[in-house]
Order: C-alpha cells, then structure tokens, then sequence
C-alpha cells in the first residue's frame, strides 16, 4: 500500500492480557517508530528501529512492553498483563531514514482499552 | 518536563482570516521542526516542517516560522479554511546519532468558522 497501516484498528481487552500490535510501513523505509497517545495527551515516542534494530528502546514504559521488527518491514509491539493506564492510541510512524531531515509518515492507530 | 509546548488548547477562528498557532521549545538540541495536523480517528499527516538554519518555510497557506532566540515557532495559516478545522501538533528531533525521533506538544484543537 501507499501508506503505513496499523491492525487492529481497535482492540479491547481484558487486563491481565497479552496484546499484539501491527505495523506495516511504506515500502522502502528504513526506519520505524511507534507513538502511543494516552487521552488529552501529545504522541509519547516508545521505540525505534533502523532496520531491524531496536537502537533506541528508551520510550518504552516498562518491561512489559516490548518490539520487534524482521525483514527490514512489518512490526509488532507487545503489550504482556496489559494494564487499565496502558489504555491509549498506539501510532506507529515510519521514515526513509538515511537522509536527516525526513518527516515521518503515520498511520491510523490502533486503539487499545483495557478494561 | 515538557520539552515542546504548546500553550493554547484550542483556538477558534473565522474562515478567510489567519490563524496562528504557537509552539515553545526548551531542548536547544533540537534543530528540526514539524507540525502535524490530525483528524478525529486518523493519525497524524505532515504538513511542513523547518530546519533550524532557516527562519521561515512557506508552503502555499501554510508558513512556519522560526525564532531560535526565543526558542518559539509559530504556524499561519492564510486564509483559514473550515477544512483546516483539527488539532494541530508542533514536533521537534535532534540528530541523537540518527535517531530522530520526534518530541511532540500536547496539540492545538483548531476550529475555522464558516
């Protein structure tokens, strides 16, 4: 596709779950971010890739919140014993990576509730 | 410790006129800028961006500019068009090894009046 897509679109769970989230970016794209936005809030960087490296996991809130990328494309992030404050829109957002000053391009979120 | 800043929650303005949307920063690392704009159940879409080795990018309605001084920049829009109506976010990255990640502000809900 032309654009970074995200699955589920929405996802609702109960706490204490595993979740999965996708990431499809724009073919060609080296680098991958995921986002989260918690309500009323700005997007909180969780996690990047170059490639197939996590070089910067620095945003990610605790340990049970992990990704990962293969094949230079697709990318889940994990979400295990999910928790109510977990509940938020999770983008994922990716770049041509190389250059300097490429923006990034979204996708639409996927919003998750805990219950 | 909000390194980006945007102060205003919501603006409101009449179609045709201009509109003006502030952003403070505090990371003096920073040294590229964005705003997004974002729809209700859509993820953000990029709109124009600046280097700090400039002052001012134009794009059509769209001007951004920037006082590195002051560690402030702002988006016109001329002229405001009800289409313009979301909520509108100020982004900022510095080079940290190639990272790029983006700083975002908290957004300004933006609505044009027909």
């Amino acid at each position: 596709g032309a654009g970074v897509s995200q699955s589920p679109s929405n996802k609702v769970t109960e706490k204490g779950k595993d979740v999965e989230l996708r990431c499809d970016p724009i073919s060609g794209h080296t680098a991958l971010y995921w986002y989260r936005q918690s309500l009323g809030q700005g997007l909180e960087f969780l996690i990047y890739f170059q490639g197939n490296s996590a070089p910067d996991k620095s945003g990610l809130p605790s340990d049970r919140f992990s990704a990962e990328r293969t094949g230079g494309s697709v990318s889940t992030l994990t979400i295990q014993r999910t928790q109510q404050e977990d509940s938020a829109v999770y983008l994922c957002a990716s770049r041509k990576g190389g250059g300097d000053h490429n923006e990034q391009f979204f996708g639409p979120g996927t919003r998750l509730t805990v219950l | 410790d909000q390194q980006v800043k945007q102060n205003s929650p919501s603006l409101s303005v009449q179609e045709g006129r201009i509109s003006i949307l502030n952003c403070d920063y505090t990371n003096s690392m920073f040294d590229y800028f964005l705003w997004y704009k974002k729809y209700p159940a859509e993820g953000p879409t990029f709109l124009i961006s600046i280097s700090s080795i400039k002052d001012k990018n134009e794009d059509g309605r769209f001007t951004v500019f920037l006082n590195k001084s002051a560690k402030h920049l702002s988006l016109h829009i001329v002229p405001s068009q009800p289409g313009d109506s979301a909520v509108y976010f100020c982004a900022a990255s510095a080079w940290d090894t190639g990272r790029r990640a983006l700083t975002f502000g908290s957004g300004t809900r933006l609505q044009v009046q027909p």
